[in-house]
C-alpha cells in the first residue's frame, strides 16, 4: 500500500523557524513534493526534491532522504501569513500525486 | 488569467441529480488530474487524463463517475445520481507534462453540496 504521515498540526510565532516532517511508505517512487492550501483555496506547489539532499527556495527548503524514506519542509523567518495547510506528496512514475492529510500551521504574533 | 479554471465554483444537487464539473487546464498544458478533498482531509487522486485519453482513473469510484478531456474544450468530471456522499470539494490540476507531474497547478475548486 501507499501511506503518508505527517503531522496534524503544527504552532509557531513570527519569525521563529519550523519544520514540518513527512515520512512515506510507497512503490515506484520518483520524488516528494510540496504544497501550500490556504483555507481550502487552491493548493500552490511550493518544492519537489528527487534527489537526497536539500533544495533551497528562499523562506523555504525541502529535504529528502531517500534511504529513510523521509523528507521536511523548513520554514524560516515565518510570518502570519504562512498560516496554513502544508501537504506532502509523492510522485509516484509520473502518475498522480498522492497526498498526506496535511499539517495545519498556526503562526501567531 | 492563464492560471487553471474551474466552474462551477458552488454547486448544490438533490440526491439522485447528475452533476457536471468542468476543468479547463493552464495554456499550454495538456494534462489534466483531478482530486477529491474532504473537510480537514487530504487530497485524494480521482483521475489523470490526457487529450481524449484517460490515463489512470485508479482513484475514481467505479459508478456514477465518469471523466474525459475532449480534444477540444474543457475537461469534465461528471457525477450521476449523487448521494450525499459526494458532497466534498473537487479539485481540478494541470501539469504542462508527465515528466513534470510533481509540479502541479490546481484550480479554485468546485463545492459540490448534495441535499
Amino acid at each position: 500500500g501507499q501511506s503518508l504521515e505527517q503531522p496534524s498540526e503544527v504552532t509557531a510565532v513570527e519569525g521563529a523557524i519550523v519544520q514540518i516532517n513527512c515520512t512515506y511508505q510507497t512503490s515506484g517512487f520518483y520524488g516528494l513534493s510540496w504544497y501550500q492550501q490556504h483555507d481550502g483555496g487552491a493548493p500552490t506547489f511550493l518544492s519537489y526534491n528527487a534527489l537526497d539532499g536539500l533544495e533551497e527556495t528562499g523562506r523555504f527548503s525541502s529535504f529528502l532522504s531517500r534511504s529513510d524514506s523521509y523528507g521536511y519542509l523548513l520554514l524560516q523567518e515565518l510570518q502570519m501569513k504562512d498560516s496554513a495547510s502544508y501537504f506532502c506528496a509523492v510522485n509516484q512514475a509520473g502518475t498522480a500525486l498522492i497526498f498526506g492529510k496535511g499539517t495545519t500551521l498556526s503562526v501567531s504574533s | 488569467n492563464a492560471g487553471v479554471m474551474q466552474n462551477p465554483r458552488h454547486l448544490v444537487r438533490r440526491r439522485g441529480q447528475e452533476a457536471r464539473l468542468r476543468c479547463s487546464p493552464m495554456k499550454g498544458h495538456s494534462h489534466v488530474y483531478w482530486y477529491r478533498q474532504l473537510p480537514e482531509e487530504g487530497l485524494k487522486f480521482m483521475v489523470y487524463l490526457q487529450k481524449e485519453n484517460i490515463i489512470d482513473e485508479s482513484g475514481m469510484p467505479k459508478e456514477r463517475f465518469s471523466a474525459e478531456f475532449p480534444k477540444e474544450g474543457p475537461s469534465i468530471l461528471r457525477i450521476q445520481q449523487v448521494v450525499r456522499g459526494d458532497s466534498a470539494a473537487y479539485f481540478c490540476a494541470s501539469s504542462m507534462d508527465r515528466d513534470r507531474a510533481y509540479e502541479q497547478y490546481f484550480g479554485p475548486g468546485t463545492r459540490l453540496t448534495v441535499t
